[in-house]
C-alpha cells in the first residue's frame, strides 16, 4: 500500500521566517510528487516533481524531489500571514493505479505577524 | 471557465437518511475523484473514474456508500443510510488526459457533512 508521511504536523512561526516542510513517501511504480495548498477551503495545486524535473520554484516557494531517498522538501522563505494554511503533499503512482494520488496528513503552517 | 462545482455545499442531516452529493466535472476532463476529509484520517480517496467508468473504488467505506457517473457531466456519492461517522467535507477532484502537469487534480469547493 502507497504511504505518504509528512512532518512537521504543525508548525508556528514569525513572518519572515524561513520554513522547510518534508515529506517522505513509498509508492510503487513512483511516476510523480505534488504539493497542494488549503486555506479552508479546496486544496490548490502548487508543484508538481518527477524524475525529470527534480526541482521548483515560483516566487518565495521551491520545492525539490529526492527520488533516491524518497523524499521531498517544500521550502518558504520570507514567509507572509498570507502563507498560513494546510500543506499536503501527495504521490501519483503509474500502471494501474495511474492517476490515482495517495495524500499525506499534511503540515499546519501557522506565520504570525 | 467554471473549475469544479459541487452541491450542496453544506448538508445536515440525521442519522438513517439518505444523503446525495453531486459533482459537475471542468468540461473536458476525463478522471474524476471523490475524496473524504476528516481531522483524523486526513484527504482520503474513496472513488475515481475514468471516461465515466469506475476504476478503483477499494476507499469506499461500506456497502453504504455509493457512486455513479451517468455521464462526462455528472457524477453523485450517495450515502444510505447515513451515521454520525460520516461527517466529514467531502471534495470532488477532476483532471484531464494529456495536461502537462500531467496528475494535476482540480478540486472542487467540498461538500460540508454533518450527520446528527
Amino acid at each position: 500500500e502507497d504511504k505518504v508521511v509528512q512532518s512537521p504536523l504543525s508548525l508556528v512561526v514569525h513572518e519572515g521566517d524561513t520554513v522547510t516542510l518534508n515529506c517522505s513517501y513509498e509508492v510503487t511504480n513512483f511516476r510523480s510528487l505534488l504539493w497542494y495548498k488549503q486555506e479552508k477551503k479546496a486544496p490548490t495545486f502548487l508543484f508538481m516533481l518527477t524524475s525529470s524535473g527534480i526541482e521548483k520554484k515560483s516566487g518565495r516557494l521551491s520545492s525539490i524531489l529526492d527520488k533516491k531517498e524518497l523524499f521531498s522538501i517544500l521550502n518558504i522563505t520570507a514567509t507572509q500571514t498570507g502563507d498560513s494554511a494546510v500543506y499536503l503533499c501527495a504521490v501519483a503512482a503509474g500502471g494501474t493505479s495511474y492517476g490515482k494520488l495517495t495524500f499525506g496528513q499534511g503540515t499546519i503552517l501557522t506565520v504570525h505577524p | 471557465d467554471a473549475g469544479v462545482i459541487q452541491s450542496p455545499r453544506h448538508e445536515v442531516t440525521e442519522m438513517g437518511q439518505e444523503v446525495t452529493l453531486r459533482c459537475k466535472p471542468i468540461s473536458g476532463h476525463d478522471y474524476l475523484f471523490w475524496y473524504r476529509q476528516t481531522m483524523m484520517r486526513g484527504l482520503e480517496l474513496l472513488i475515481y473514474f475514468n471516461n465515466n467508468v469506475p476504476i478503483d473504488d477499494s476507499g469506499m467505506p461500506e456497502d453504504r456508500f455509493s457512486a455513479k457517473m451517468p455521464n462526462a457531466s455528472f457524477s453523485t456519492l450517495k450515502i444510505q443510510p447515513s451515521e454520525p461517522r460520516d461527517s466529514a467535507v467531502y471534495f470532488c477532484a477532476s483532471k484531464p488526459e494529456g495536461h502537462a502537469n500531467f496528475n494535476e487534480q482540480f478540486f472542487g469547493p467540498g461538500t460540508r457533512l454533518t450527520v446528527l
